[in-house]
């Protein structure tokens, strides 16, 4: 079982709708829990972190983590074709190795 | 990208030939991670270091080296490519483990 799972997708959505990008983990010692943002040929951009389980919000971009559940969410608000790339959902443990999901791919259509 | 530079960003090498490639960061920071992303995958972290004389294997190390021997610099060290190594390489750095910056990428191919 990977310590990370993460939908591939691709999820395709209309301009304007709101999008939730999801990821469940197994290890339990994971503290931190992060959103990437990674546009097609360049590195991953670090969107959100958090450590708690709740809710963290930045702009139209909501991090949500349940970790009775070891389920975290990423909710994006009026959703805009700059949006469209791969997101990656990324958690750290107590060795402080970044482990990564596989990354959901999205596109936002005009 | 925060201060991480990966140099080449493009490589062409033959199988059996060595090659290092090179990760800078200028912010002092003590994590350094290097990543390999095959097409339509995840990150799957090679190794990391904690700082500076400190390294540690990750998922999937077989076929690499690295050193730090300083806080700015993490070189990954690959003998003998193969052509299983043909993927994209990434450097990263933190201050903590839970703000991580990645470079731009290092594009190799192995034929």
């Amino acid at each position: 079982q990977k310590e990370v799972e993460q939908d591939p997708g691709p999820l395709s959505v209309p301009e304007g709708a709101i999008v939730s990008l999801n990821c469940t983990y197994s290890n339990s010692a994971f503290q931190y829990f992060m959103w990437y943002r990674q546009y097609s040929r360049k590195g991953p951009e670090l969107l959100m972190y958090t450590y708690s389980s709740g809710n963290k919000e930045d702009g139209r971009f909501t991090a949500q983590v349940d970790k009775s559940s070891k389920y975290i969410s990423l909710f994006i608000r009026d959703s805009q074709p700059s949006d469209s790339a791969t997101y990656l959902c990324a958690m750290v443990g107590g060795a402080q190795k970044l482990v990564f999901g596989q990354g959901t791919r999205l596109t936002i259509n005009p | 990208n925060a201060g991480v530079t990966q140099t080449p960003k493009f490589r062409i090498l033959k199988i059996g030939q060595s090659m290092t490639l090179q990760c800078a960061q200028d912010m002092n920071h003590n994590y350094m991670y290097w990543y390999r992303q095959d097409p339509g995958m995840g990150l799957k972290l090679i190794y990391y270091s904690v700082g500076a004389g400190i390294t540690d294997k990750g998922e999937v190390p077989n076929g690499y080296n690295v050193s730090r021997s300083t806080t700015e610099d993490f070189p990954l060290r690959l003998e003998l490519a193969a052509p299983s190594q043909t993927s994209v390489y990434f450097c990263a750095a933190g201050y903590s483990g839970n703000t991580i910056y990645f470079g731009e990428g290092s594009w190799l191919t192995v034929v």
